[in-house]
């Protein structure tokens, strides 16, 4: 079965500066979709950034990119020059065949 | 980008009765919509997905009677909950997937409070 694990439940990073969200992934698919979605408060989920599995260059959108490791089943988000918009829970997800499975959140805190 | 609508946003029903929650892709086909269930300060739980035309799969532990759904067309999946308990409160979200040109995304409808009194 397909699982997404994320290891760190809260997370905080200093307004300006970078941090790194961790994501393990388990498949037996060899092409499949990742995603990085937020949740603020409201609850509303927004695409943060996308990742197809078949593609090595890791994908960027402005201030987030990703490290996509195939072989180790790795896809963390790293958020260069963090603003207090932010701050929000942080899921990674996983769509291979016909699933699309979330990990259990990470919780960003900015400090201004 | 791609809108997904979703309502009511928030219900608050008598135990007993059934609520119906509807998920609608404004501007694309969704052949697959995901319903889900999140608790507070939780991740979103897959409850089942939604295939148009054809009978939803639900996840384990996710009961089909109580939870029904329905996709009759590309643009329009609902979830009925029946006979609603206090044990059923929560927030329901639906997602529509979008597999067109640009590779596969999925897009959130807002959410639905659940409150069974």
């Amino acid at each position: 079965a397909q699982t997404v694990t994320q290891s760190q439940p809260e997370m905080s990073v200093q307004e300006a500066e970078t941090v790194t969200l961790s994501c393990t992934y388990d498949t037996s698919e060899s092409d499949y979709y990742l995603f990085w979605y937020k949740q603020p408060p409201s609850r509303q989920m927004i695409l943060v950034i996308r990742q197809e599995a078949y593609k090595q260059q890791n994908a960027t959108e402005n201030r987030f990119s990703v490290n996509f490791q195939k072989a180790a089943k790795s896809f963390s988000l790293k958020i260069s020059d963090s603003q207090l918009g932010d701050a929000a829970m942080y899921f990674c997800a996983y769509s291979g065949g016909n699933q699309f499975y979330f990990g259990t959140g990470t919780s960003l805190t900015v400090i201004p | 980008g791609a809108v997904v609508s979703q309502h009511p946003s928030r219900v608050i029903c008598k135990s007993g009765t059934s609520v119906k929650i509807e998920c609608r892709s404004l501007d694309f086909q969704a052949t697959t919509m995901f319903w889900y269930r999140q608790f507070p300060k939780q991740s979103l739980m897959l409850m089942a997905t939604s295939n148009e035309g054809s009978k939803a799969t639900y996840e384990q532990g996710v009961e089909k009677d109580k939870f029904l759904i329905n996709h009759a067309s590309l643009t329009l999946s609902t979830l009925t909950v029946t006979s609603a308990h206090p044990e059923d409160s929560s927030f329901y979200i639906c997602s529509a997937r979008d597999a067109g040109l640009g590779g596969e995304k999925l897009f959130f409808g807002s959410g639905t409070q659940l409150s069974v009194l």
